[in-house]
């Protein structure tokens, strides 16, 4: 079955600074790769998937950006974070459309 | 664009007891595909169980089964024999069949008790 390694853990970043939170997946290949936000109160809102290399698609206006060099790799980043991008990210994987997702082990991200 | 409600945020139940957690949805399609999530404290999160919306028959898996009213767009969880290791965030979620977007609710958090 799928792995999912995503790293930071804990992020803690002052406000302007850039960001970058990386998600890796073994033991599937060509996966839906998805990253989420999860805050308090709000459930996991979703801000990016990608079906393959290079393909991105935004869920949400916002201040953050997703790539997708290779095909189980995933990137989230900022050039400058806001304060309100504080919060916990998911990032996740799906290998057929009747899914489960799979999901990482997040990434926590605090912004000063 | 679909949405998930769970209105309850948080839920207790003694230890052995059965509780339910409610989940409703909102969409214009007909196929789609319906699951519930668990997130322990501090701990990955986990498909609990998963129901397509074709099918009539409630799916059940162990303990855990669910109550799915396609006319009513409501999907809740009944989870029987509650065990302190249900102790988690449970989060009720969407997808459009063939589709590749899940959607979440915002989550009920259950406390077993002792």
């Amino acid at each position: 079955s799928q792995t999912i390694h995503q790293w930071p853990a804990t992020l803690v970043q002052p406000v302007g600074s850039p960001l970058s939170l990386e998600c890796t997946v073994e033991g599937t290949s060509n996966p839906n790769l998805y990253w989420y936000r999860q805050a308090a109160g709000r459930g996991l809102q979703l801000l990016f998937y990608s079906v393959g290399i290079g393909q991105i698609s935004s869920e949400v206006p916002q201040n953050l950006s997703a790539s997708r060099p290779q095909d189980r790799q995933f990137i989230l980043s900022s050039k400058k974070l806001l304060l309100s991008d504080s919060g916990f990210y998911l990032c996740a994987c799906s290998t057929s459309n009747t899914g489960e997702l799979f999901f990482g082990e997040g990434s926590r991200l605090t912004v000063l | 664009a679909q949405t998930v409600t769970q209105s309850q945020p948080e839920m207790s139940v003694q230890e052995a007891e059965t509780v339910t957690l409610s989940c409703t949805y909102d969409t214009s399609e007909n196929n789609y595909y319906l699951f519930w999530y668990k997130q322990p404290p501090s701990r990955q999160m986990i498909l609990v169980i998963r129901q397509e919306a074709y099918k009539q028959q409630n799916a059940t898996e162990n303990r855990f089964s669910v109550n799915f009213q396609k006319a009513a767009k409501s999907f809740s969880l009944k989870i029987s024999d509650s065990q302190l290791g249900d102790t988690a965030m449970y989060f009720c979620a969407f997808m459009k069949t063939y589709r590749i977007q899940f959607y979440f609710g915002t989550g009920t958090s259950l406390t077993v008790i002792p």
